[in-house]
């Protein structure tokens, strides 16, 4: 398996445009998690799917930020519109849906809204 | 609420010296704690894991961990540090009553400097 792919790897965007970020889990895992990384806050998760439901999207920062999983093997992240404080970078996780097990996480796609 | 803490930002080390970052964890019931690593623009790569039974848990690259139930810690280890560990490493726990949902240290910063 090639692991998590996520595309693109590098996106740059003026402010006010719509952002989608791609993930394609690792085949026969079930739980898909999305997660944003910043020098200030760290490594925070957003939103997480068990097989393909919204769980939990405590962590969607606002409105302007969505998430779908129509099928097993594809998730999107959207922005819209797009501000310079989403400027991070965003990581797509999956793993098996057991508590005991750990998560593979993609390259991650630096996103740098102007 | 679950939490983890991993209360030093940085850990500078010696080339050949033992090496320990340290992480303490709250979580009601039965935890299941990871550790990964992230070297600069990569995603986070699993290293180990604690489920249950022994409580020294081995890993990839020669790293180790110790589960201390009654210190509520998860400290981990390598007796020999490379310059090749210099990343950012962190512990995270797994919930067994919500089996998506993860809960990251803020990471601590490994330097080995030769």
């Amino acid at each position: 398996d090639a692991g998590v792919i996520q595309s693109p790897r590098h996106e740059v965007t003026e402010m006010g445009q719509e952002v989608t970020l791609r993930c394609k889990p690792i085949s026969g895992h079930n739980s898909l998690f999305w997660y944003r990384q910043t020098m200030m806050r760290g490594l925070e998760l957003l939103i997480y799917f068990n097989n393909n439901v919204p769980i939990d999207d405590s962590g969607m920062p606002e409105d302007r930020f969505s998430a779908k999983m129509p099928n097993a093997s594809f998730s999107t992240l959207k922005i819209q519109p797009s501000e310079p404080r989403d400027s991070a970078v965003y990581f797509c996780a999956s793993s098996l849906g057991t508590p005991t097990s750990e998560a593979f996480f993609g390259q991650g796609t630096r996103l740098t809204v102007v | 609420a679950q939490s983890v803490a991993q209360p030093e930002d940085q850990v500078n080390v010696a080339e050949g010296n033992p090496l320990t970052v340290k992480c303490t964890y709250s979580v009601s019931g039965n935890p299941y704690l990871f550790w990964y690593v992230q070297y600069p623009n990569r995603g986070l790569q699993f290293l180990l894991k604690y489920i249950t039974g022994d409580n020294l848990v081995k890993g990839s690259y020669g790293f180790e961990a110790e589960f201390n139930k009654s210190q509520t810690s998860f400290h981990l280890k390598k007796p020999s540090a490379l310059v090749s560990d210099s990343a950012l490493y962190f512990c995270a726990v797994r919930h067994n009553t919500n089996a998506g949902k993860s809960t990251f240290g803020d990471g601590t910063t490994l330097t080995v400097k030769p």
